[in-house]
């Protein structure tokens, strides 16, 4: 079992829909990730929170806001998507930073209609 | 950012053969670790090894930092081995950069 947990699972939206994915840790790590995976290529970093701080930007697109309401938790809203934002969305967590091990969930599948 | 590139893109092997993956990056890392990424989606850290060698049942890991290169060795393969081998190495900050993976695949 992980102890990075991702919800949904599976979600499907339109594009004038509004969702929100979520991600919880309780291994009191400071360090939290999005990414993002499309099919056969590597994961591709969205997003950093450090010490509850969005730390990191990787030139998202504004229709992807993250959030990092406290320490555990990290929510990634959508709004407006394309077909295109469809992939395998992961987040992940470290103790901190730079040397230390992430920690990945099980992803949420993302399909935009 | 660092450039991580791994090698062979695709692997397929008889149930029982032995592997090895390579992982080459472009820049001094002080953390490298290898994944195992399942049909599902899920990525499993395999190891942690910024330098020497771990070894974890069927699997082990060497990394010469000096020459920049990490290996993922993989002996008496399983078909449940079967999935993406990634490896992955940070930059100063914390940003993880992928390497492109190994698909793997063990048939009976």
């Amino acid at each position: 079992d992980t102890e990075v947990t991702q919800t949904p699972k599976h979600l499907v939206m339109g594009m004038t829909n509004k969702k929100s994915l979520k991600c919880e840790q309780h291994m009191g790590h400071r360090a939290m990730y999005w990414y993002k995976q499309k099919a056969k290529k590597p994961p591709e970093l969205m997003f950093v929170y450090s010490y509850e701080k969005l730390s990191i930007n990787e030139s998202v697109p504004s229709r992807f806001s993250p959030e990092c309401p406290n320490s555990s938790l990290l929510n990634l809203h959508l709004h407006a998507l394309q077909p295109e934002d469809s992939a395998l969305y992961l987040c992940a967590s470290s103790r901190s930073s730079g040397a230390n091990v992430l920690t990945f969930g099980a992803g949420s599948r993302l399909t935009v209609l | 950012g660092i450039q991580v590139e791994q090698s062979p893109p695709d692997l397929i092997l008889q149930e029982g053969a032995n592997s090895t993956l390579r992982c080459n990056f472009s820049d001094s890392v002080n953390n490298l670790q290898w994944f195992h990424q399942n049909p599902w989606g899920q990525l499993i850290n395999l190891f942690y090894i910024p330098s020497g060698t771990k070894q974890n049942g069927r699997l082990s890991a060497t990394t010469v930092a000096t020459e920049r290169y990490s290996l993922l060795y993989i002996s008496s393969s399983q078909t449940t081995d079967s999935g993406v081998y990634f490896c992955a190495a940070p930059n100063t900050g914390n940003q993880f950069y992928f390497g492109t993976g190994t698909s793997l695949t063990v048939i009976p």
